[in-house]
């Protein structure tokens, strides 16, 4: 079966670090993605992590262990519009994704 | 600027009629493109997997006479909702593989009245 689970909704200042955590069972493994959507739009890739350790890219870093089924975001010195949706997704054989249900982030001033 | 265009962005329809909303690669080929549909403050669920030149491979639970994937060509791929219901209206988003990565399209909301 497939499991992908992620906290609903989380706050955070402007200016400060924010980690969503993911955490993961599924019946394959091509890599973790981590998607950011705002409201009424597609989503945008963020990161992809196919071998365990750190990815940093900017502002986001994103960690895998894949021996833990374990994978955060890391969102550094937020800003107000990174408010958003970010979706943690596993890729599966032939390029399909399964997605977890999102984090809703809002940045407080 | 996008590798995915996705149109209409904004489908209104009255309840019975069909919806064909189009997904194009634009400067690279997709043998494979997805389609996912999302309702309101929930996550994208696969719907099916469009493949060039053959049938579709549809999710469980997703009606394959009502959802009719075409993907005629490297470049396009195409959902039409068939008889829309009110229990239809999502926002319908496809995505494609290119450049190692996975590319999504802009999405469609789909409201039936």
């Amino acid at each position: 079966g497939q499991n992908i689970d992620q906290p609903t909704e989380m706050t955070a200042t402007e200016g400060a670090i924010v980690q969503i955590n993911c955490t993961y069972q599924t019946s394959g493994f091509n890599g973790l993605f981590w998607y950011q959507q705002h409201a009424g739009e597609a989503p945008t890739f963020l990161s992809y992590n196919v071998l365990d350790g750190l990815e940093e890219k900017g502002r986001f870093s994103s960690f895998l262990s894949r021996s833990k089924g374990y994978s955060y975001l890391l969102l550094k010195e937020l800003q107000m519009k990174d408010s958003a949706s970010y979706l943690c997704a596993v890729g599966e054989y032939g390029n399909k994704l399964v997605f977890g249900a999102g984090t809703i982030l809002r940045v407080k001033s | 600027g996008a590798v995915v265009s996705q149109h209409p962005s904004r489908v209104i329809c009255k309840s019975g009629t069909s919806v064909k909303i189009e997904c194009r690669s634009l400067d690279f080929q997709a043998t494979t493109m997805f389609w996912y549909r999302q309702f309101p403050k929930q996550s994208l669920m696969l719907m099916a997997t469009s493949n060039e030149g053959s049938k579709a491979t549809y999710e469980q639970g997703v009606e394959k006479d009502k959802f009719l994937i075409n993907h005629a060509s490297l470049t396009l791929s195409t959902l039409t909702v068939t008889s829309a219901h009110p229990e239809d209206s999502s926002f319908y988003i496809c995505s494609a593989r290119g450049y190692e990565k996975l590319f999504f399209g802009s999405g469609t909301q789909l409201s039936v009245l």
